[in-house]
């Protein structure tokens, strides 16, 4: 089993949609996770981090449930711009440290 | 943007050929990752580093090693490259646990 399982997608949403990815995780030792977007042929980057509280930025809500070891990022209006990579990512302790990256959902986005 | 440079950004070698990919972070940063990205698998972590000389592996070590002699480079080596090892290798670095990770360009590796 995957460390990190993410929807598979693709997601095709027209703008203004609201669409909802999720991500579950499979070691209890995962202390801080976060979402990244990555754009075709690019590295990824930070869009957000997950807090146990939930937390939101503009468009966006992601949220933790760690009883269910489970994650989940709301994008709200959906902009053509929004269109990319989404991934589910969990900082693990082993002592050493680790980050462990989902698969990514593909996210398209139609005028 | 973090300081972290990626080389070369795209090599084409042989199988069986040995083949070295550099790091350079300018962060200072402690922990320093590669990774591999196919598609289909998403990233997959090959090897991290916690610090100078302290490395471990990844879920796809196998057939790869690193060395980290000093903080800013971490450097990763196909010992004899296989036409498997075709991929996109991402560095990352972080500066602690709960902070981002800050990614280089990339590096395209073709093993012919």
């Amino acid at each position: 089993r995957k460390e990190v399982e993410q929807d598979p997608g693709p997601f095709n949403v027209p703008e203004g949609a609201t669409v909802a990815f999720n991500c579950t995780y499979s070691n209890s030792a995962s202390q801080s996770f976060f979402w990244y977007r990555q754009d075709c042929r690019k590295e990824p980057k930070l869009l957000m981090s997950v807090y146990s509280s939930g937390n939101e930025d503009g468009r966006f809500t992601a949220q933790l449930n760690r009883a269910s070891q489970y994650i989940s990022l709301l994008i709200r209006d959906s902009k053509l711009s929004d269109s990319a990579t989404y991934l589910c990512v969990v900082n693990i302790n082993t002592g050493g440290f680790k980050t462990i990256f989902g698969a990514g959902t593909r996210l398209f986005v139609k005028a | 943007d973090a300081g972290i440079t990626q080389s070369p950004r795209h090599k084409v070698t042989e199988t069986g050929t040995p083949v070295t990919l550099r790091c350079h972070q300018t962060e200072n940063h402690r922990y320093m990752y590669w990774y591999r990205q196919d598609p289909g698998h998403g990233l997959r972590l090959i090897h991290y580093s916690y610090g100078v000389k302290d490395t471990d592996k990844g879920e796809v070590s196998d057939g790869y090693s690193v060395s980290r002699s000093k903080t800013e480079d971490f450097l990763l080596t196909l010992e004899s490259a296989t036409s498997s090892q075709t991929s996109v290798y991402f560095c990352a670095t972080t500066g602690g646990r709960n902070e981002k990770l800050f990614f280089g360009s990339g590096t395209q590796l073709s093993v012919l």
